[in-house]
């Protein structure tokens, strides 16, 4: 079974700042996805930014930025000149590419993003 | 274009009652999959569906079932609920199984008393 481990339970940053948060994971699989979810105060679930493990280039977008290491098997998200509106629950997940699909995600436990004025 | 809705938002239900909760998914989307998120177990994967068939299933019991139908609208149910049900369940749709990205609804809180 995959493990997904987010060591951060909070985070607080001052707006315009960058902030990184961390993740790490478990996994004997080489077919896999990673993904970045934000769930604002209102709870939808919104994807903020994915990686294919296949692929060597770290995904970006905008302000959001990833650090992929697979061999060390962490997925960090660094967001740049961050906003207010980026307070939010941050989980870290993944997904195994198996049997012509997808298994479902596994989830870590997220990191509570606070962005103060 | 309208999000994945979800209903009921909330509900409040009473320990050996039975609840189902459904899933409408963005027009289009096939693939319809259910999370239940806890305080404690946090995020947790509970069923996927795929064109009306299960394709995965997480680790609960049989008392968690679900099903799509040939809109792509899906239910879940919870029969005899027990207070560890208790929780915010959230439903997920996506254009299919292989990866792509997933769209959450707001999610229906249930509380079991």
């Amino acid at each position: 079974a995959q493990t997904v481990t987010q060591s951060q339970p909070e985070m607080s940053v001052q707006e315009a700042e960058t902030v990184t948060l961390s993740c790490t994971y478990d996994t004997s699989e080489s077919n896999y996805y990673l993904f970045w979810y934000k769930q604002p105060p209102s709870r939808q679930m919104i994807l903020v930014i994915r990686q294919e493990a296949y692929k060597q280039q770290n995904a970006t977008e905008n302000r959001f930025s990833v650090n992929f290491q697979k061999a060390a098997k962490s997925f960090s998200l660094k967001i740049s000149d961050s906003q207010l509106g980026d307070t939010a629950m941050y989980f870290c997940a993944f997904m195994l590419l198996s049997g012509g699909g997808a298994d479902g995600l596994t989830f870590g436990k997220g990191t509570h993003l606070i962005i103060q004025p | 274009k309208a999000g994945v809705t979800q209903t009921p938002r909330y509900l409040i239900k009473t320990r050996g009652q039975q609840v189902t909760l459904s899933c409408s998914p963005i027009s289009g989307h096939r693939s319809v999959s259910w999370y239940q998120q806890t305080p404690g177990q946090g995020l947790q994967f509970l069923f996927e569906y795929f064109s009306e068939t299960q394709r995965n299933k997480g680790n609960f019991p049989g008392r968690f079932s679900g099903r799509q139908f040939s809109n792509s609208r899906s239910e879940m149910n919870v029969s005899t609920l027990e207070l560890g049900d208790s929780a915010l369940y959230l439903c997920a749709s996506s254009l299919g199984p292989l990866g792509g990205e997933l769209f959450f609804g707001e999610g229906s809180r249930l509380t079991v008393l």
